[in-house]
């Protein structure tokens, strides 16, 4: 059974870090693609990034480049999300998903999410 | 980027009714759509991929049809369990992207 189980969420001040962990089990983790989805408060799904199975790949959503940065540490199988310079708007739930195999990739399973609130 | 529009925002239903969901996509995309499901305080379920196919496990009265720029999702028979709200997502190119989630309300 695929499980993915994410830590590391909590309160930080603006312009504070975290580091989002995900601990994949169930599946052979260095063959996928993962990937971070997050969820604002009462608000939809947004996309946030992505990493090739060995971390040579990674693609981020625009408003998180040279913020936030995805790794995956295939030996430990899990998978991480450095989060710096927050900003109130990046508040959210934080979704670690596994991919799809193939060219095009779409999520077919997801964590239970861990929260992230940036507030003063 | 890719601009995901679903419409209603909001349907409301009773169960045992047919209801549709439109998405449409600002750009065409083939048929790289995937659907999901999510309920209060839980993560999305994976329902449907390449617009139509359906995820093992998910019942048949779920289905999905559309290609190019225009795409339904159709729940044949409403259960209980089937009121939550529906997201669509592209993932033919970068940025992927959700449409902004339609709920799927008891009448």
């Amino acid at each position: 059974e695929v499980q993915l189980e994410e830590s590391g969420g909590g309160l930080v001040q603006p312009g504070g870090s975290l580091r989002l962990s995900c601990a994949a089990s169930g599946f052979t983790f260095s063959s996928y693609w993962m990937a971070w989805v997050r969820q604002a408060p009462g608000k939809g799904l947004e996309w946030v990034a992505n990493i090739e199975q060995d971390g040579s790949e990674k693609y981020y959503v625009d408003s998180v480049k040279g913020r936030f940065t995805i790794s995956r540490d295939n030996a430990k199988n899990s998978l991480y999300l450095q989060v710096n310079s927050l900003r109130v708007e990046d508040t959210a739930v934080y979704y670690c998903a596994r991919e799809s195999s193939g060219w095009y990739r779409f999520f077919n399973y997801w964590g239970q999410g861990t929260l992230v609130t940036v507030s003063s | 980027d890719i601009q995901m529009t679903q419409s209603p925002s909001t349907l409301s239903a009773s169960v045992g009714d047919r209801v549709t969901i439109t998405c449409r996509a600002s750009q065409r995309i083939s048929s790289w759509l995937a659907w999901y499901q999510q309920k209060p305080g839980k993560a999305p379920k994976f329902l449907i991929y390449k617009a139509s196919s359906l995820q093992s496990g998910v019942p048949p009265r779920f289905s999905g049809s559309g290609s190019g720029t225009e795409f339904t999702l159709t729940i044949s028979s409403l259960q209980p369990d089937d009121f939550a709200t529906y997201y669509c997502q592209q993932y033919n190119s970068y940025p992927y992207t959700f449409g902004q989630g339609t709920k799927l309300e008891i009448k």
